[in-house]
């Protein structure tokens, strides 16, 4: 079962915040995201582990709540540059890595 | 990058005809996935691979089969296309260590 994200699409000006929410209704090993630009293929963005860790991407940053099988992905001042689609993916355990996505959250960064 | 290489990039082919999808990949990865995008849906694993000749289903398997008879290559086949295979397909390649996914550039394929 897919994950769901939140927002499905979010419009910022150059410099604000966004969250963007993943709730699964599964247990989680790990949790991944990834960003998409319109006709690109995904980048991966980073992963979460297990244990609640928070991780860091330049301005970009996430947090794991194992308990509720959530992850949340921060972006702050955001820059043209972050705009695009970003999806969650969702790893239950297992040695095959096999990730579920999520439908996705469209942002759109404004001058 | 990744060294991942797809081939074609872009096809249309008719109804009923089988198609196949290569990807390519130069690190010597052991894990390959098959993934279909499609509007609203995201991307969804058709089949994956964690080695040479051991795949298997993902959430969208029916209508699809694959092989990887080498580590770098990983077939995918559409053994009678449908329209509702109309869409993008992204290969990607895992590591080991650290649970990373590359993606390829994509097939957009076209089933009239």
């Amino acid at each position: 079962q897919q994950p769901v994200q939140s927002p499905q699409a979010v419009i910022l000006r150059e410099g604000e915040d966004a969250v963007i929410n993943c709730s699964s209704s599964k247990a989680l090993y790990s949790v991944h995201w990834y960003r998409q630009k319109h006709g690109e293929a995904p980048v991966f963005l980073m992963i979460l582990l297990k244990g609640g860790e928070q991780k860091g991407h330049e301005k970009i940053s996430a947090s794991f709540n194992e308990k509720k099988q959530q992850s949340s992905l921060y972006l702050t001042a955001s820059q043209l540059s972050y705009s695009g689609t970003y999806f969650c993916g969702t790893d239950s355990g297992g040695a095959t890595n096999k990730l579920i996505f999520g439908t996705g959250t469209l942002l759109a960064v404004q001058p | 990058d990744a060294g991942i290489t797809q081939s074609p990039r872009h096809k249309v082919t008719e109804t009923g005809t089988p198609v196949t999808l290569r990807c390519h990949q130069t690190e010597n990865h052991r894990y390959m996935y098959w993934y279909r995008q499609d509007p609203g849906h995201g991307l969804r694993l058709i089949h994956y691979s964690y080695g040479v000749k051991d795949t298997d289903k993902g959430e969208v398997s029916d209508g699809y089969s694959v092989s990887r008879s080498k580590t770098e290559d990983f077939l995918l086949t559409l053994e009678s296309a449908t329209s509702s295979q109309t869409s993008v397909y992204f290969c990607a390649v895992g590591t080991v260590n650290t649970y990373e996914q590359y993606f390829g550039p994509g097939t957009r394929l076209t089933v009239t």
